[in-house]
């Protein structure tokens, strides 16, 4: 397996402007997270779903950030309009659903908003 | 809601020597597990760690081992014989029952001197 995918890597935007990240999880993985990480803030947490259902939404920071799961193998990241304190490193990682199990991380989205 | 702490945002370390990197957590679970993620300059998260909270025996892998303390809610990290790719920044996450989400602190970054 080619782990786990996201695209793109960098993205450069101006301020207003719709943003898409998108994720592809593991194959027979059920569980699915989305993260930030700032130097300020660490390794946060916006949303998990489990079986394609979000179940934690609480880190989500505000209305200009969706995120949706169609799918097992999809995942996408909409921050709409986009503000340039989102810039962030956004992670998407998938794991089965026991506790025990890892989860691996994909290489991340660098966002800059200007 | 579950919290991650670590209290040390920056540590370092001559090379061959010993570290402990500081983690405590706060929740009303019973059934959860810790984890020790390691992340390079390549921003990849390697995992490094996992220990169960129902396990009294603490958790080794090669020079890493964990110190847990249940009753404290501590769960900090012990690198023997560090090594230059040792150096990153290393996050405590816990992963519980309830809703199986995985919440990071904000994250450690270890120096190894030469």
């Amino acid at each position: 397996d080619a782990g786990v995918i996201q695209s793109p890597r960098h993205e450069v935007t101006e301020m207003g402007q719709e943003v898409t990240l998108r994720c592809k999880p593991i194959s027979g993985h059920n569980s699915l997270f989305w993260y930030r990480q700032t130097m300020m803030r660490g390794l946060e947490l916006l949303i998990y779903f489990n079986n394609n259902v979000p179940i934690d939404d609480s880190g989500m920071p505000e209305d200009r950030f969706s995120a949706k799961m169609p799918n097992a193998s999809f995942s996408t990241l909409k921050i709409q309009p986009s503000e340039p304190r989102d810039s962030a490193v956004y992670f998407c990682a998938s794991s089965l659903g026991r506790l025990n199990t890892e989860a691996f991380f994909g290489q991340g989205t660098r966002l800059t908003v200007v | 809601a579950q919290t991650v702490t670590q209290s040390q945002p920056e540590m370092s370390v001559q090379e061959a020597e010993t570290v402990t990197l500081s983690c405590t957590y706060d929740t009303s679970e019973s059934d959860y597990y810790l984890f020790w993620y390691k992340q390079p300059p390549s921003r990849q998260m390697i995992l490094v760690i996992r220990q169960e909270a129902y396990k009294q025996q603490n958790a080794t892998e090669n020079r890493f081992s964990v110190n847990f303390q249940k009753a404290a809610k501590s769960f900090s990290l012990k690198i023997s014989d560090s090594q230059l790719g040792d150096a990153a920044m290393y996050f405590c996450a816990y992963r519980g029952g309830s809703q199986g989400n995985l919440i990071f602190g904000k994250g450690t970054k270890l120096s190894v001197k030469p």
